[in-house]
């Protein structure tokens, strides 16, 4: 399919270990965009890139969270040491549009990363 | 305080029904607006953007006070299928960020 694909779709890692989460946007789109999403809650920011640019990572809640991407396409966001609290859904989102833009485009989002920290 | 604030509801109500949700914002420097609509465990999918003029796209009708600092939706007839959480959208022009509320869930009953 044409749209936002994220793997792995389910994740349970024990307290403490690494996990890696992959988002592969809509060819062509310049932003991506990763939120972290609780039961209940809206999704969160987390950060932005434009192209191979992480231009905002302001919503990264800790240094164990990494994200990049270097060719401007596929994303991955990383976690490190990974605690109970980082249990949540992972969204990627991707959009033609410049966030910086007046006019915003439409977010284009893959089904999320369900990440259970035991 | 959040930047952005929803009722969280649940809003429970008849089929054929009107309801309207609002939506504060905090950042007057915000630019453009959207709803997006989520169903349970699944991805947000834009609903409608909101113009200061407002707008209607068949039953939803969105709304933008600017000087209050607020949007709404209105959903007219509403329908079985209607059932879901809307989230408010907000994108400020001075970063990248686009925000989002902690949504309202709707719940339509027969």
């Amino acid at each position: 399919g044409a749209g936002v694909s994220q793997s792995p779709r389910y994740k349970v890692a024990k307290r403490g270990q690494d996990v890696a989460l992959r988002c592969d946007p809509i060819s062509g789109h310049v932003s991506l965009f990763w939120y972290q999403q609780a039961l209940g809650q809206g999704p969160e920011f987390l950060t932005y890139f434009q192209n191979e640019a992480q231009l905002d990572k302001s919503g990264l809640p800790s240094d164990r969270f990494f994200a990049e991407r270097p060719e401007g396409s596929v994303s991955t966001l990383k976690i490190q040491r990974t605690q109970q609290e980082d249990s949540a859904v992972y969204l990627c989102a991707s959009s033609q549009s410049l966030a910086g833009q007046t006019n915003t485009g439409e977010l284009f989002f893959g089904e999320g990363s369900r990440l259970t920290v035991l | 305080r959040k930047e952005v604030e929803q009722d969280p509801g649940p809003f429970n109500v008849p089929e054929g029904a009107t309801v309207a949700f609002n939506c504060t914002y905090s950042n007057s420097a915000s630019q453009s607006f959207f709803w997006y609509r989520q169903d349970c465990r699944k991805e947000p999918k834009l609903l409608m953007s909101v113009y200061s003029s407002g707008n209607e796209d068949g039953r939803f009708t969105a709304q933008l006070n600017r000087a209050s600092q607020y949007i709404s939706l209105l959903i007219r007839d509403s329908k079985l299928s209607d059932s879901a959480t809307y989230l408010c959208v907000v994108h400020y022009s001075s970063a990248s960020k686009i925000i989002f509320g902690s949504g309202t869930r709707l719940s339509i009953r027969p």
